[in-house]
């Protein structure tokens, strides 16, 4: 059974740093991409990053690019995403999601999710 | 960037009625890279139909997706009491970026 489950949500205050953390389960953790959506409360789903499963490609929306990265650990098969100079639009859930086709790191839909975790960025 | 707009914002319909859910987007999009996702209040979504008319494992066949070029839908052909949710379309074609609509709602009349 895949499962994906974040963790590391919390508030923050303008300008500061946040380390999100995806645990996975149940699929080939070097063949898929992941990804990161998030969604500011209230409103839609916005993409935010993906990472290839063993290109190491990274893809990142501009309202982030520069101030996010994504990385993988193989070995716990863990997603982290890593927030810094944070704003507070950067308010939302944040989830991880798997892509549905192998190899492709955004040519995909996405087939499972986590739960999400919350940032909250306020002073 | 392809932008993904969704018609209308909000569908209010009795269990039993048919929705049609509409995806408009920006530029034309390969068939094979749009997808529908469910998303019920305080849930994770939940893929529906990818490649605009392939349901998702799981999926019941109420929900089924068709379109081509920058015209896609999405219908339900009899509400079930679990289908009020909030649907959203996604294209994959043009990524990146990956895009979104904003969203339809479909509630209880």
């Amino acid at each position: 059974e895949v499962q994906l489950l974040e963790s590391g949500g919390s508030l923050v205050q303008p300008g500061g740093s946040l380390r999100l953390s995806c645990a996975t389960s149940g699929f080939n953790f070097n063949r898929y991409a992941l990804s990161w959506v998030r969604q500011a409360p209230g409103k839609g789903l916005e993409w935010v990053t993906s990472t290839g499963g063993s290109s190491g490609t990274s893809y990142f929306a501009d309202s982030v690019a520069g101030r996010f990265t994504i990385s993988r650990d193989t070995s716990n098969n863990t997603l982290f995403l890593h927030m810094t100079s944070l704003r507070v639009e950067d308010t939302a859930v944040y989830y991880c999601a798997k892509a549905r086709n192998p190899v492709v790191v955004t040519a995909t839909p996405f087939d499972f999710w986590g739960q999400g975790t919350l940032v909250t960025v306020s002073s | 960037e392809i932008v993904l707009t969704q018609s209308p914002g909000t569908l209010s319909l009795s269990p039993g009625e048919r929705a049609t859910l509409s995806c408009r987007a920006s530029q034309t999009v390969s068939s094979n890279y749009l997808a529908w996702y469910q998303q019920k209040p305080g849930q994770a979504p939940r893929l529906l139909i990818y490649g605009t008319s392939n349901r998702a494992t799981g999926i019941p066949d109420r929900f089924s997706g068709s379109g081509s070029g920058t015209d896609f839908t999405l219908t339900i052909s009899r509400l079930e009491p679990e289908d009020f949710a909030v649907y959203y379309c996604h294209q994959h074609h043009i990524a990146p970026p990956v895009t979104f609509g904003g969203g339809t709602k479909v509630e209880i009349k």
